[in-house]
């Protein structure tokens, strides 16, 4: 079993609807989560931490799971632009490790 | 405003051929890493390091060497190339643990 796992998509949602990823981890020991979005042939670039009491940036939500072992990204009111991967990124290892999930891909469109 | 900056930003080996990737890092970061991403496989850790003089192996180390002689600059070098090493490399660096981490723009290497 992978450490960290996404649903791989691609989701492709009209502009202005809701979309929401989960992404589970195996280690329970687990410390930090965070959302990245990564664009087409970019480097992945942080969009949100991820926290025990949840989180809302915006049009973004994270939740945290940890009896489940998840985490969740709401993205309310897409956008055109919102049209990435996002990467589910999982600390472990005494905050050394960052462990990556495959990528969900969001597809955008109008 | 470098942040974390790769070079080269391309290139294509030979098969046997050896060649060295540099990250350099402006922020005085202590953490810094170094990722391969290919097509269904996501972001894995080759090496990384937790301070100056310091490397550790991460998920996918063999075929690879690493070294951090200065705090700013991590070095992956590649001793004989193989075509199983063509991907898309990613260096990374974060200030202490479990906070965000800081990619450089990649380097797409080919090996033919």
């Amino acid at each position: 079993r992978k450490e960290v796992e996404q649903d791989p998509g691609p989701f492709n949602v009209p502009e202005g609807a809701t979309v929401a990823f989960n992404c589970t981890y195996s280690n329970s020991a687990s410390q930090s989560f965070f959302w990245y979005r990564q664009d087409c042939r970019k480097e992945p670039k942080l969009l949100m931490s991820v926290y025990s009491s949840g989180n809302e940036d915006g049009r973004f939500t994270a939740q945290l799971n940890r009896a489940s072992q998840y985490i969740s990204l709401l993205i309310r009111d897409s956008k055109l632009s919102d049209s990435a991967t996002y990467l589910c990124v999982v600390i472990t290892g005494g905050g050394n490790k960052l462990t990556f999930g495959t990528g969900t891909q969001l597809k955008v469109e109008l | 405003n470098a942040g974390v900056t790769q070079t080269p930003k391309f290139r294509v080996l030979k098969t046997g051929q050896s060649m060295t990737l540099l990250c350099a890092q402006d922020m005085n970061h202590e953490y810094m890493y170094w990722y391969r991403q290919d097509p269904g496989m996501g972001l894995r850790l080759i090496h990384y390091s937790v301070g100056e003089g310091t490397t550790a192996k991460g998920e996918v180390p063999d075929g690879y060497n690493v070294s951090r002689l200065k705090k700013q600059n991590f070095l992956l070098g590649l001793e004989s190339a193989a075509p199983s090493q063509t991907s898309v490399y990613f260096c990374a660096s974060s200030m202490i643990p479990n906070t965000e981490a800081f990619f450089g723009q990649g380097t797409r290497l080919t090996v033919v």
